[in-house]
């Protein structure tokens, strides 16, 4: 069974363009939750989708916004981009009790 | 905002040694995982201890959980250069089961 995959693995963008994120999840993961890791710290909570609706969101300002489809898969926009966006920006699905499974992540960088 | 806070938050030990890493959280939770994460790749679950549940094991792990004192350790016996990586405490405790994660603990196992 495949993992959870994120695309694209690397990203440049530039300051003030808008950029879009992909996950699948698990198969039968019904829940998606993305982060935000800026280099040498924890991932910080985005958002949490479960059957399509928003469940749960971070402290981030509204140029994020995200969305669940019908087959779980997700998208992650951001619109505006600065310089502090450059992250690692992962996702994680989850089907119940054992724990979360991650991507392999979005390695973002704006210019 | 984070809710845990791993203790120290680098540690370099001889192969072979064993590993104590901490975990501290401010708020009542459902259960504590923790993570291990190679290089800014994504995370790999290792462990998820219930708030009822004091001890467990996985191999060369074992997690303790403390309720009263608000913390957990994460043992790793007989240390392995591969497992040099980072490990984060991620805790859940709200109606919904979004993850929170620590800072983490950088883990440097010399040859």
């Amino acid at each position: 069974d495949a993992g959870v995959t994120q695309s694209p693995t690397h990203l440049i963008k530039t300051r003030g363009q808008q950029v879009t994120l992909r996950c699948s999840p698990i198969s039968g993961h019904k829940s998606v939750s993305w982060y935000q890791q800026v280099l040498g710290q924890g991932p910080q909570f985005i958002f949490q989708y479960y059957e399509k609706e928003e469940r749960g969101r971070g402290n981030f300002p509204d140029r994020f916004s995200a969305r669940q489809f019908p087959n779980y898969s997700s998208e992650l926009n951001v619109n505006a981009l600065l310089l502090g966006d450059s992250a690692l920006y992962l996702c994680a699905s989850t089907g119940g009790y054992y724990g979360y499974t991650f991507g392999s992540g979005t390695r973002l960088t704006v210019v | 905002s984070q809710q845990g806070e791993e203790d120290p938050q680098a540690l370099s030990i001889q192969e072979g040694e064993n590993a104590t890493m901490n975990c501290s959280y401010k708020t009542s939770i459902n259960n504590l995982q923790w993570y291990r994460q190679n290089s800014g790749r994504g995370l790999v679950h290792l462990i998820l201890i219930r708030s009822n549940e004091r001890e467990k094991h996985s191999g060369r792990l074992r997690v303790t959980l403390d309720t009263s004192k608000k913390s957990s350790s994460l043992l790793i016996t007989a240390s392995r250069a591969a497992d040099t990586a980072s490990y984060f405490c991620a805790t859940d405790g709200g109606r919904d089961d979004k993850i929170i994660f620590g800072k983490g603990t950088r883990l440097h196992i010399l040859p």
